[in-house]
């Protein structure tokens, strides 16, 4: 089993939509757990950060996290087509990423 | 979010030649660098672990003669490819973690290697 894996792709959501990146893990004992979007072309950006069990909201984007069922969410709400990118998750320890889930926000 | 800087941003080399590659955080000390390679399309792969004054630790599959990492100090680190080849062209990243903020890691704008 990966260490990482990400829901398969592409996802694509209509403008103003609430688009859901899902996320499992397999490190029981991970405590720490981060979201990256990375532009085509581009290096990967830090835009969620999540420590404990619950949500953890910032703008547009809310964070989920659940170590009994080892996964991890990101949420974006109103989403915009700057939004298309492919998000990347994370988790502290081992920093090797999973394929990642490419996101297309239709105008 | 803290800053991480790459030079070169692009290269493009003649195939045997050595490319280095530098890693700077610039507002923070890193005490691990990560270097990632990314294919077009493709994930990002990371190739080894530095810890500043120690040396790296490889991946599986990466070659570390080819591949040489030296992270001299809390703020620099740099990734040699020797005898590059064609088939090294990709998209070389670094990432930064330490300071305040230890548990999250920050990437560089990563430089994009050519080998003709």
């Amino acid at each position: 089993q990966k260490e990482v894996e990400q829901n398969s792709g592409p996802l694509s959501v209509p403008e103003g939509a609430i688009a859901s990146l899902n996320c499992t893990y397999s490190d029981r004992g991970s405590q720490s757990f981060f979201w990256y979007r990375q532009y085509s072309g581009k290096s990967p950006e830090l835009i969620m950060s999540i420590y404990s069990n619950g949500d953890k909201e910032d703008g547009r984007f809310t964070a989920q996290l659940n170590k009994a069922s080892q996964y991890v969410s990101l949420l974006i709400r109103d989403s915009q087509p700057s939004d298309s990118a492919t998000y990347l998750c994370a988790v502290k320890g081992d920093m090797r990423f999973g394929a990642g889930t490419r996101l297309t926000v239709k105008p | 979010g803290a800053v991480v800087s790459q030079h070169p941003s692009w290269v493009i080399c003649k195939s045997g030649t050595s490319v280095k590659i530098e890693c700077r955080s610039l507002d923070f000390q890193a005490t691990t660098m990560f270097w990632y390679r990314q294919f077009p399309k493709q994930s990002l792969m990371l190739m080894a672990t530095s810890n500043e004054g120690s040396k790296a630790t490889y991946e599986q599959g990466v070659e570390k003669d080819k591949f040489l990492i030296n992270h001299a100090s809390l703020t620099l680190s740099t990734l040699t490819v020797t005898s590059a080849h064609p088939e090294d062209s990709s998209f070389y990243i670094c990432s930064a973690r330490g300071g305040p903020a230890y548990n999250e890691q920050f990437f560089g704008p990563g430089t994009r290697l050519t080998v003709l």
